[in-house]
């Protein structure tokens, strides 16, 4: 089974500073997708970026860019020019490359931005 | 586009009646439904998993006479928590997938509080 690793349960960053949330997984499988999401205090889950494991480019979305290093199975999410609006629980996931659509979550962390 | 309703947002009931939480795909047709429970400060852990026209796939340690779910149609899928007791106080939360884009979509949530 599939396994992902949160090691960082808080962080904390300076607004406008650069912030890296660490991700670790653990699988047997070629294809799959990773993804982090986001949950404001309103808990709402909010999608932040996703990539595909066949993909040799890092995903970016704007301020939101990931380190994605597939042999060391490591999925890092870096965050730059931190807004108080970052605030969040960041949850990194993975999914199989299949017809099963199902996440497994890491723990999370609770990301706390200073202003 | 990708949005997930759920209805209700919170709800309080007494111990031994039951309680079903709708969850909609409002711009998409989803064929798989995901529901998931929450517990404070911690990760989402999978209940099961909804398939339209047919039977739900539950995750082990779920007991599928007190879970209930129903996916009807292509965008509504329906869960009932069944002779609810107050230890099933919990945040629930359902997602949805879009086939095409292969990333699932959260609906916000469902508090439910058994006194």
């Amino acid at each position: 089974a599939q396994t992902v690793t949160q090691s960082q349960p808080e962080m904390s960053v300076q607004e406008a500073e650069t912030v890296t949330l660490s991700c670790t997984y653990d699988t047997s499988e070629s294809d799959y997708y990773l993804f982090w999401y986001k949950q404001p205090p309103s808990r709402q889950m909010i999608l932040v970026i996703r990539q595909e494991a066949y993909k040799q480019q890092n995903a970016t979305e704007n301020r939101f860019s990931v380190n994605f290093q597939k042999a060391a199975k490591s999925f890092s999410l870096k965050i730059s020019d931190s807004q108080l609006g970052d605030a969040a629980m960041y949850f990194c996931a993975y999914r199989s490359g299949g017809s099963n659509y199902k996440l497994t979550f890491g723990k999370g962390t609770l990301l706390t931005v200073n202003p | 586009g990708a949005v997930v309703s759920q209805h209700p947002s919170w709800v309080i009931c007494k111990s031994g009646t039951s309680v079903k939480i709708e969850c909609r795909s409002l711009d998409f047709q989803a064929t798989t439904m995901f529901w998931y429970r929450q517990f404070p400060k911690k990760s989402l852990m999978l209940m099961a998993t909804s398939n339209e026209g047919s039977k739900a796939t539950y995750e082990q340690g779920v007991e599928k006479d007190k879970f209930l779910i129903n996916h009807a149609s292509l965008t509504l899928s329906t869960l009932t928590v069944t002779s609810a007791h107050p230890e099933d106080s919990s945040f629930y939360i359902c997602s949805a997938g879009r086939e095409i884009q292969e990333t699932q979509y959260f609906g916000p949530g469902t508090r439910l509080l058994v006194l």
